[in-house]
């Protein structure tokens, strides 16, 4: 079946402009996660949802990021006002449960922001 | 302090030999999970194992096995016959499993593995 999918694969912006990053999980995984990867880092989380709604936005940096899961499925993280440290690789992965701990989460090939 | 720690930058192996990449972790949670995941060059995060902290015997999935010293907190992963596709950066990562809402992955640095043929 399909993966995560997202897009864009690749988003060039201008510091000071707003983006948007969209996610499409496994179909029937109710969990999902984002996760910024800097280079040479191990990827740091974001937000999670459980549905629709944000069960832990606790990784979010500042408000100038949001993310969004209206109908449960596909998510989308937003970011105003970019800033060039934001230049990262946000990656979404998605799982059948938030909170067992056996459930592996799924990777997306990620979308490389570069703010210029 | 670190949650998850690869004290490894690099590692090199030579094709058809073993290697081992090592992870320690830190939490007071008796309920969690670890987990291996391979990243290539072309960027793909792809989950390789699995270790819950009440397992009783070592996970292993085909080449990969884990060597869980839970007294010790570590998770050291074991690849063996090692394949030039091997390398690879490579993640350890830990899911605290409380009660709640706490899901996400924390993550290591990475050790990026290159196997010589």
């Amino acid at each position: 079946g399909a993966g995560v999918s997202q897009t864009p694969s690749n988003k060039v912006t201008e510091k000071g402009k707003y983006v948007e990053l969209r996610c499409d999980p496994i179909s029937g995984h109710t969990a999902l996660y984002w996760y910024r990867q800097s280079l040479g880092q191990g990827p740091e989380f974001l937000i999670y949802f459980q549905g629709t709604g944000a069960a832990d936005d606790s990784g979010l940096p500042n408000d100038r990021f949001f993310a969004v899961r209206p109908e449960g499925s596909v998510s989308t993280l937003k970011i105003q006002r970019t800033e060039r440290g934001d230049s990262a690789v946000y990656l979404c992965a998605s799982s059948l449960l938030g909170q067992m701990t056996t459930y592996e989460q799924y990777f997306g090939p990620g979308t490389r922001l570069t703010v210029t | 302090a670190q949650k998850i720690t690869q004290t490894q930058p690099g590692m090199f192996v030579q094709e058809k030999e073993a290697v081992t990449l090592d992870c320690t972790y830190d939490t007071s949670d008796p309920s969690y999970g670890l987990f291996w995941y391979k990243q290539p060059s072309s960027g793909e995060m792809i989950f390789l194992i699995y270790q819950g902290s009440y397992d009783q015997q070592n996970a292993t999935e085909g080449r990969y096995s884990l060597n869980f010293q839970k007294a010790r907190k570590s998770a050291n992963l074991v690849i063996s016959a090692s394949q030039l596709g091997d390398s690879a950066m490579y993640f350890c990562a830990m899911r605290e499993g409380r009660t709640g809402s706490q899901g996400n992955l924390i993550f290591g640095k990475g050790t990026k593995l290159s196997v010589k043929p």
